[in-house]
């Protein structure tokens, strides 16, 4: 089976830098992905690390230690508009994508 | 692109009723997932299908829920009876290839059951 954890809040002011920490125990690890989901909207998808290392998408990078089982979202430059809940999500090897309970990111004025 | 179009947006049953949940997948996406989303967590998933063959339904409650998906396209998830547990956000997904990191998935905007 999977199970994530990471925090459950966050809160930080516009301009700020936010890591949401994510480690997971999974058989059959295959990669780590990051889903953002904004109050009462559907899940979009942000990144995806299948390797070791750090993967920037704009605002927004993802680290993955396979070794560690370990992995982080961090959101620079934070806008009003990043307050949501960020979820990790594992992939395994057969094909199933479990996600963690959520980090809800509040970004303050 | 058309995203993944999802319907009813919000339903309202007493508990021993039935419901439907209809869900149009992005145009070419051959893999479906359907997910349960609890009020504060993340999605579960409830059934993935390739094509029209369900390939992992094994955290469906088979007793009550079933599914379908006609002609590897539309799909509908039904319940029946619905129990009062079974109120959350019933979100539909879609994905080119297995869901696998550079094949992600596109969800649906959800229906949001609520059962009295």
């Amino acid at each position: 089976g999977q199970s994530l954890e990471q925090p459950s809040e966050v809160t930080a002011v516009e301009g700020a830098i936010v890591q949401i920490n994510c480690t997971y125990q999974t058989s059959g690890f295959y990669g780590l992905s990051w889903y953002q989901q904004h109050d009462g909207g559907a899940p979009t998808f942000l990144s995806y690390n299948g390797l070791d290392g750090l993967e920037e998408t704009g605002r927004f990078s993802s680290f993955l230690s396979r070794s560690d089982s370990y992995g982080y979202l961090l959101l620079q430059e934070l806008q009003m508009k990043d307050s949501a809940s960020y979820f990790c999500a594992v992939s395994s090897n057969d094909y199933k994508l479990s996600f963690g309970a959520g980090t809800t990111v509040t970004v303050r004025a | 692109e058309a995203g993944v179009v999802q319907s009813p947006r919000y339903k309202i049953i007493e508990k021993k009723q039935p419901v439907a949940f209809w869900c149009n997948p992005i145009s070419g996406h051959n893999t479906l997932y359907w997910y349960r989303q609890n009020l504060g967590q993340g999605p579960e998933l409830l059934i993935r299908y390739e094509n029209e063959e369900a390939v992992d339904d094994s955290q469906l409650p088979k007793d009550r829920f079933s599914a379908e998906r006609l002609k590897g396209v539309d799909s509908t998830l039904k319940i029946q009876p619905a129990e009062l547990g079974d109120s959350a956000v019933y979100l539909c997904a879609s994905s080119w290839a297995r869901g696998q990191g550079h094949s992600p998935l596109h969800f649906g905007n959800g229906t949001r059951l609520t059962v009295t």
